[in-house]
């Protein structure tokens, strides 16, 4: 099946820092990625969507000058912290997924990374 | 509105007994796609099961079933014969389309199922 890996899997930083996670789809092109954020014990709150060359699209309250997303290409999506803080800390798990109007566009083509658990001291 | 409802924080079952986790989901689309994940202590998102709304027949995925009924619009995952590697989070979550559609799953609070010896 498709694979998806984020790195790094774990990360501990210093507040005021800056913190890149990156998510990659290994085996596939993905046009779309998602960035989710899930706190301990919640659900997956999806904080953007990436279109691989343009701009992406941020749910309400989500600061995009905070919460960079840069997808550069078909198989590459980067979410950076900016001067992260300790409320910053959480999971964060990105997803990739191939055109939804292809076979299987209600099917599972959404493939979800492993997560990156960010702790901001 | 909440779309996706998972009235179940938490379930218990015991080894190689059968579990019912609810969802009930809310959508006014007619073209629409229900998930299920399983999410261990690891975080991963493990992809379980999937249930078009055109499909008429139930999925089935090895152990896992999805009860659909639609008039009901509920979408309960079936575990059958449980093993203690199923106990984990497991989400409900809808993708809805059509015309306007986000194609953008929507997540269930969750349900934590622990499966005891």
């Amino acid at each position: 099946g498709a694979v998806v890996s984020q790195h790094p899997s774990w990360v501990i930083c210093k507040s005021g820092t800056s913190v890149k996670i990156e998510c990659r789809s290994l085996d596939f092109q993905a046009t779309t990625m998602f960035w989710y954020r899930q706190f301990p014990k919640q659900s997956l709150m999806l904080m953007a969507t990436s279109n691989e060359g343009s701009k992406a699209t941020y749910e309400q309250g989500v600061e995009k000058d905070k919460f960079l997303i840069n997808h550069a290409s078909l198989t590459l999506s980067t979410l950076t912290v900016t001067s992260a803080h300790p409320e910053d800390s959480s999971f964060y798990i990105c997803s990739a997924r191939t055109s939804p109007g292809l076979a299987g566009g209600f099917g599972h083509t959404q493939y979800f990374g492993p997560g990156t658990r960010l702790t901001v001291l | 509105a909440q779309k996706i409802t998972q009235t179940q924080p938490g379930m218990f079952v015991q080894e190689k007994e059968a579990v019912t986790l609810d969802c009930t989901y809310d959508t006014s689309d007619q073209s629409y796609g229900l998930f299920w994940y399983k999410q261990p202590s690891s975080g991963e998102m493990i992809f379980l099961i999937y249930q078009g709304s055109y499909d008429e027949q139930n999925a089935t995925e090895g152990r896992y079933s999805l009860n659909f009924q639609k008039a009901r619009k509920s979408a309960n995952l079936v575990i059958s014969a449980s093993q203690l590697g199923d106990s984990a989070m497991y989400f409900c979550a809808m993708r809805e389309g059509g015309s306007g559609g986000s194609y953008i799953p929507t997540f269930g609070r969750g349900t934590s199922l622990i499966v005891h010896p």
